[in-house]
């Protein structure tokens, strides 16, 4: 079964500062992968996804993630922190071959202080 | 450029009332999704629907019901709420195939008391 962890439930940075958010997952197959953020009272929006392809996938507002087969990881990363980034992160992870649901990670809280 | 609406948005329940959620969508997508979110949980799935007229069990389906009986709209169910029914609800859609990004709605705060 496929699984999905988020590493670190709360992750702070200061304005300007390199952003990195931590997923790693688990699958039989070379799964299908999502960022998604949520804002405060809000649905998810798509960040970015890994579906086949450039390891390196170049979302939405500056952030991009590395697929590393070799490590089961796709980490997010920002390279310059905006307090507007402040929201919640959730890492997917989908079957190409048996699913159409997402599994979802439990969510990284990301926090920018100026 | 409505995408996902959910309906209602809050909503405050005694325990054993019923009600139903409703989810539309406008994007034509062929899969509907319910998820509940709870504080540390994540989004986990209770039922999902791959076209008009089927439904499946997601991941949490215990004390819901659904249905799709047009293309645009998916309905849950609660049919005796409980209170540990008591969660964020959120609904999406997305095109055929896993590699397809689900559209969420701004969720249904829900209340049981």
């Amino acid at each position: 079964a496929q699984s999905v962890t988020q590493l670190g439930s709360h992750v702070s940075v200061s304005e300007g500062a390199l952003v990195l958010l931590r997923c790693n997952y688990s699958s039989s197959v070379p799964p299908y992968l999502f960022w998604y953020v949520q804002y405060p009272n809000q649905g998810l929006q798509l960040l970015l996804k890994y579906t086949t392809g450039a390891t390196l996938v170049k979302g939405i507002n500056g952030f991009e993630a590395e697929f590393k087969k070799s490590e089961t990881s796709f980490h997010l990363t920002k390279p310059s922190a905006h307090m507007s980034d402040a929201a919640e992160y959730f890492c997917a992870v989908s079957d190409p071959q048996a699913g159409t649901a997402l599994i979802f990670g439990k969510g990284t809280t990301l926090s920018v202080s100026s | 450029n409505a995408g996902v609406t959910q309906t209602p948005k809050f909503r405050v329940l005694k325990t054993g009332q019923s009600m139903t959620l409703l989810c539309a969508q406008d994007m034509n997508h062929e899969y509907m999704y319910w998820y509940r979110q709870d504080p540390g949980m994540g989004l986990r799935l209770i039922h999902y629907s791959v076209g008009e007229g089927t439904t499946a069990k997601g991941e949490v389906p215990d004390g819901y019901n659904v249905s799709r009986l047009k293309k645009q709209n998916f309905l849950l169910g609660l049919e005796s709420a409980a209170p540990s029914q008591t969660s964020v609800y959120f609904c999406a859609s997305s095109y055929l195939g896993a590699n397809q990004p689900q559209h969420f709605g701004d969720g249904t705060r829900l209340s049981i008391l």
